[in-house]
């Protein structure tokens, strides 16, 4: 596997239902993102991971849960969602350098729906 | 903080015609800008990005950007499109955070149609 990847591509969920979105990177990157993207809306930053530790939480709900483990791996764990959580979800990740703004590299994205 | 504006929602162009998509861009500091397309289902991919230098900035695909500080724009172009450029493109500027990690701001997006 090369660059971002993510697991499942595709997500059908009910409201009371507990799932997990992974993504793991073979970039050798040291930050990971999740973003949300909807439906004539830009994409929005939800969590930003430096270094394995959480710098950044757009005012996201609680109903999503981001987890780090170490580099190479992030997931997103999902209970109680809404239907207007139904969108595509992407991961990212960069190298963290000093001094410069550094270029994200995407996965193919989760497409969830809730129902 | 920082804005995106891609004025065209939709653009549709003959194959083997001249592309150019708009991006303006508000940010404060030195803009570091980046292009990305999106293909259906599919996750973003970088085609080009601007840091510093020359202001004409080459890619993938045969694209390339042109910052002009003057206009706050960063337009992307191509001499000729293909049918496989149809797509999204997303116009994006990077700043950085208090722990030295990155954030993008995106536009809304332009969806290229191309025409046989």
């Amino acid at each position: 596997e090369t660059g971002v990847t993510q697991t499942p591509r595709h997500l059908v969920m009910g409201m009371t239902n507990k799932k997990s979105l992974k993504c793991e990177q073979h970039l050798g990157h040291n930050a990971m993102y999740w973003y949300k993207q909807s439906a004539k809306k830009p994409l929005e930053l939800m969590f930003v991971y430096s270094l394995e530790e959480r710098v950044e939480n757009n005012s996201v709900p609680s109903r999503f849960s981001p987890e780090c483990p170490n580099s190479s791996h992030l997931f997103l764990h999902l209970h109680t969602l809404q239907p207007e959580d139904s969108a595509l979800y992407l991961c990212a990740s960069s190298q963290v350098t000093g001094g410069r703004v550094d270029t994200q590299y995407f996965g193919p994205g989760t497409r969830l729906t809730v129902l | 903080a920082q804005s995106v504006t891609q004025p065209d929602i939709h653009i549709t162009v003959s194959e083997g015609a001249s592309l150019e998509l708009r991006c303006n861009y508000s940010y404060g500091a030195t803009p570091y800008l980046f292009w990305y397309v999106q293909s259906p289902g599919q996750g973003l991919q970088l085609l080009l990005k601007y840091f510093s230098g020359d202001t004409l900035v080459q890619g993938i695909k045969g694209f390339e950007a042109e910052f002009k500080r003057s206009q706050s724009s960063f337009n992307l172009r191509k001499p000729s499109v293909h049918w496989s450029d149809a797509a999204e493109y997303f116009c994006a500027v990077g700043a950085r955070g208090d722990s030295g990690y990155s954030t993008l701001t995106f536009g809304k997006g332009t969806m290229l149609l191309v025409s046989p």
